[in-house]
């Protein structure tokens, strides 16, 4: 079955640029989805189709997909931005999800 | 804008069958745009996808889960169902019903938390 490999946590200081990553086998052939999820909250999508934004997603969200990694990238990251975020695809009419990231804003 | 609402009971004991409806309001569940999932997560852990429905009726399911689980659509009632079987403690998770437009899941429920306990 196809796994996706996420670091547990990512650190970054306030107004700087977070980059998450999301490993899987020739992901780059994959559409990668993401999502932010705060505590006790369902998961928000935040990126669809490796680097699009749905309507009320800040600029300041954006994706890329080559190779074997898909990154989310968070520049100028705020307080509000800290979260579990989770990277998704389909392989073989199977949703798969990654294990989240925890971001921390220091 | 749709709305999804999970619904069911909150404990099961093991052995037994968890079962729960999503109720969808805001547009109707026989769209045709969209499919319509359900998506878990334990404590501390990330999601699972266990499967989802078509309007048609027609499902996919985790392979992982697929022996135990039955995912059917009312589309007179604007919902859709989950039955897992044959529970254990690994199945306590909170619940997520979502749908999903464009292979990316773009609305969900609240979440419903399912213990399995005797």
């Amino acid at each position: 079955s196809y796994e996706l490999t996420q670091a547990l946590s990512v650190s970054v200081a306030l107004g700087q640029t977070a980059r998450i990553t999301c490993g899987g086998n020739n992901i780059g052939s994959k559409n990668v989805h993401w999502y932010q999820q705060k505590p006790g909250q369902a998961p928000v999508l935040v990126i669809y189709r490796d680097s699009n934004r749905p309507s009320g997603i800040p600029e300041r969200f954006s994706g890329s997909n080559s190779g074997n990694t898909a990154t989310l990238t968070i520049s100028r990251a705020q307080a509000g931005d800290e979260a579990d975020y989770s990277c998704q695809v389909w392989d073989s009419s199977t949703a798969v999800f990654g294990g989240g990231t925890k971001l921390t804003v220091l | 804008q749709v709305q999804l609402q999970e619904s069911g009971p909150g404990l099961v004991k093991p052995s037994q069958t968890l079962s729960l409806t999503c109720t969808v309001s805001g547009g109707s569940i026989s769209s045709g745009s969209y499919d319509w999932s359900w998506i878990r997560q334990p404590a501390g852990k990330g999601l699972e996808w266990i499967g989802r429905v078509y309007i048609s009726g027609s499902t996919n399911y985790n392979p992982s889960l697929k022996s135990r689980v039955t995912i059917s659509i009312n589309t007179s009632k604007n919902q859709f169902s989950l039955k897992l079987s044959s529970v254990t403690a690994a199945d306590t998770a909170v619940y997520y019903c979502a749908s999903a437009a464009e292979y990316y899941f773009d609305y969900w429920g609240q979440g419903t938390l399912v213990t399995v306990s005797s």
